[in-house]
């Protein structure tokens, strides 16, 4: 039973435009919620994260949304760029047990 | 900077072979992992350990075993592999602080028992 799901395995987008991943969980004991990025051949690197009390957090060309009541979240990158093309995977962080529980990815192609 | 080292990139063993991965990291952090991708699963936990000598099982522990004899190396045992073991693996470190879901992965190792 997976707690933490990216419904969308794929994603393509034209360079300049924006990208918008989503993610959805089922437990609401998680205290943060994260985004990590992985390159073929590398592992996976940490981008950005939000905590379970705020709504919204912003990192340059990188957003992520929070909607408790939903039980979702969402990353949008703004403007897409071609090195952005990578595998994205949400997760999700307890203090209790500091696991972090990761969805399925989504793999973003950026096209120039 | 920060690194995380596997001691293989690429593993074929047979079934029913004893597999040992091997995960050094040079960081100085407590808490090391061990996690398998599969497509459309994501990352799933294997065993972790927060000190030398301690572990907890993960998500996913059956079929594996883990060691920490030294805190900066982290070894995944698989006693007899299976074809089902087939799969990407793994592993991070991150350091004990009031708020530490930032890991840091090491390359990965993609294993093939036939």
């Amino acid at each position: 039973d997976q707690q933490v799901k990216q419904n969308s395995p794929s994603l393509s987008v034209q360079e300049g435009r924006i990208s918008i991943l989503n993610c959805d969980y089922t437990n609401s004991m998680f205290d943060y919620f994260l985004w990590y990025k992985k390159y073929p051949a590398e592992g996976p690197t940490f981008l950005i994260s939000i905590s379970s009390i705020k709504d919204k957090n912003e990192d340059g060309r990188f957003t992520v949304f929070l909607n408790k009541s939903a039980k979702h979240l969402s990353l949008h990158i703004v403007p897409s760029q071609p090195g952005d093309s990578a595998v994205y995977f949400c997760a999700a962080w307890k203090a209790a047990g500091n696991k972090l529980t990761f969805g399925g990815g989504t793999r973003v192609l950026v096209k120039p | 900077d920060v690194k995380v080292t596997q001691s293989s990139r690429y593993l074929v063993k047979r079934t029913g072979e004893k597999v040992f991965l091997e995960c050094v990291q040079d960081m100085d952090h407590e808490n090391m992992f061990w996690y398998r991708q599969d497509p459309g699963l994501g990352l799933r936990l294997i065993y972790f350990s927060y000190d030398v000598k301690m572990k907890e099982k993960g998500d996913i522990p059956e079929g594996y075993s883990v060691s920490r004899e030294k805190k900066e190396r982290f070894s995944l045992i698989l006693e007899s592999a299976s074809t089902n073991q087939t799969s990407m693996y793994l592993c991070a470190s991150s350091e004990i602080r009031l708020v530490s879901y930032e890991q840091y992965f090491g390359p990965g190792t993609r294993l093939t028992v036939t």
